[in-house]
């Protein structure tokens, strides 16, 4: 168990819905990431999230969008929904933004029908 | 840019014996940081070494072994002694010391035969 949890672990829509997808970072840790892991596009980075601050942007699309909270769980915003955003959504944690190690959640399934 | 190429889409190993996973990797950063994940069936992401680009020794992490040559720009993941529940998809990736994201390679699926 890496201490980061995300909820829901599925979660089943149609094309066009909007969800939102949660994540509570290890105990003290303060930099929060996205990856998408999806079959064609492979793992890849969406966005980080510093103490409350976007701090570095990957292949996010602009349909998709994110923020951490003063407790430090963040929050990814997916709206209309393509069936290709079909993926396995993580979400990962380290104490700053230069520390080695990213600890990983046990991610978000989502499926588009 | 950085990337990490995986050139083996599967491997299959007898139980009990050794298996090397391949990972290649381009950066022009001097600084940065190499790991292997492993990701079971049920889907997790599982940590499982780490080397720096700065490090002399091979790192080591119980049965995993990181054989790292930095002129070939090579990290490959030796498992030594398999066993059953070592079947996994492998991943290998690489984080500049001056950025924050993971960069991963496309993933070995690796199978452990009795």
């Amino acid at each position: 168990d890496s201490g980061v949890t995300q909820t829901p672990k599925h979660l089943i829509t149609a094309t066009g819905q909007r969800v939102t997808l949660r994540c509570s970072p290890r105990s003290g840790d303060l930099s929060v990431y996205w990856y998408q892991q999806s079959l064609d596009q492979g793992l890849q980075f969406l966005i980080q999230y510093y103490n409350g601050e976007e701090r570095a942007k990957g292949n996010i699309l602009e349909r998709f969008s994110a923020q951490q909270f003063p407790d430090l769980h963040s929050e990814l915003n997916l709206s209309s929904l393509e069936l290709g955003d079909s993926a396995l959504y993580f979400c990962a944690s380290s104490p700053e933004t230069l520390y080695n190690e990213q600890f990983f959640g046990p991610g978000t399934r989502l499926t588009v029908l | 840019a950085q990337k990490i190429t995986q050139t083996q889409p599967g491997m299959f190993v007898q139980e009990k014996e050794a298996v090397t996973l391949d990972c290649t990797y381009d950066t022009s950063d001097q600084s940065y940081g190499l790991f292997w994940y492993k990701q079971p069936s049920s889907g997790e992401m599982i940590f499982l070494i780490y080397q720096g680009s700065y490090d002399e020794q091979n790192a080591t992490e119980g049965r995993y072994s990181l054989n790292f040559q930095k002129a070939r720009k090579s990290a490959n993941l030796v498992i030594s002694a398999s066993q059953l529940g070592d079947s996994a998809m492998y991943f290998c990736a690489m984080k500049e010391t001056s950025g924050s994201r993971l960069t991963f390679g496309e993933g070995t699926q690796l199978t452990v035969n009795p």
